[in-house]
């Protein structure tokens, strides 16, 4: 299968502070990449959609100004968390699609607010 | 946002029994993925689907699409602990949502030895 690579894969980091997770797609060119966020024995809840070149969509209920999302390039896209607070610590997953349609995650972000 | 229906919730069985999870929903996909997530870890396809009908089959994994668009199951055959986590089951439905899944809730199975 297709390899996405996201880094970090933890990080903790003090109130008020930003944070960067980075989502590389290895060995594919992605279009589109998702970023998911997902507490503790729930399913995957989708934040946004991340468009290379173009303003990433966000769903209902997700802060665009507090979750900035940059697809810079066919591999890489970063969701920057501005001003973290203890509620955004989560977990957070990107996915990339290939062209069949199947989606492939990258490890995930445990990301902890203190 | 809309889910899938995924039953079990979760399941706590002996070694080498089999496993049978399905998820429904009332919107055709064109594509049905089935994922497994261990802790701390990003999910990884285990199967995908994409005819109607379709039976797949992945070492002690079997999945397979509804004839109707709106279903599908995973078996898991002869299970071993190693099996231990939670599985997510995820649809297509193609067109301007390319790439965008909707999630079943997940199926939390525990394999005792």
């Amino acid at each position: 299968g297709a390899v996405v690579s996201q880094h970090p894969s933890w990080v903790i980091c003090k109130s008020g502070t930003s944070v960067k997770i980075e989502c590389r797609s290895l060995d594919f060119q992605a279009t589109t990449m998702f970023w998911y966020r997902q507490f503790p024995k729930q399913s995957l809840m989708l934040m946004a959609t991340s468009n290379e070149g173009s303003k990433a969509t966000y769903e209902q209920g997700v802060e665009k100004d507090k979750f900035l999302i940059n697809h810079a390039s066919l591999t890489l896209s970063t969701l920057t968390v501005t001003s973290a607070h203890p509620e955004d610590s989560s977990f957070y997953i990107c996915s990339a699609s290939r062209a069949g349609g199947e989606a492939f995650f990258g490890q995930g972000t445990r990301l902890t607010v203190v | 946002g809309q889910q899938l229906n995924q039953s079990p919730q979760s399941m706590f069985i002996q070694e080498g029994e089999d496993v049978s999870m399905n998820c429904t929903s009332s919107s055709i996909f064109n594509t049905w993925l089935w994922y497994k997530q261990d802790p701390g870890e990003g999910p990884v396809l285990l199967i995908a689907l994409y005819k109607a009908g379709e039976l797949t089959s992945n070492g002690r994994l079997t999945a397979q699409f509804g004839i109707t668009r709106k279903d599908s199951f995973l078996n898991i055959s002869a299970s071993i602990p190693s099996d231990v986590g939670i599985y997510f089951c995820a649809g297509l439905a193609g067109g301007t949502s390319y790439g965008k899944l909707t999630f079943g809730q997940g199926t939390i199975l525990t394999v005792h030895p």
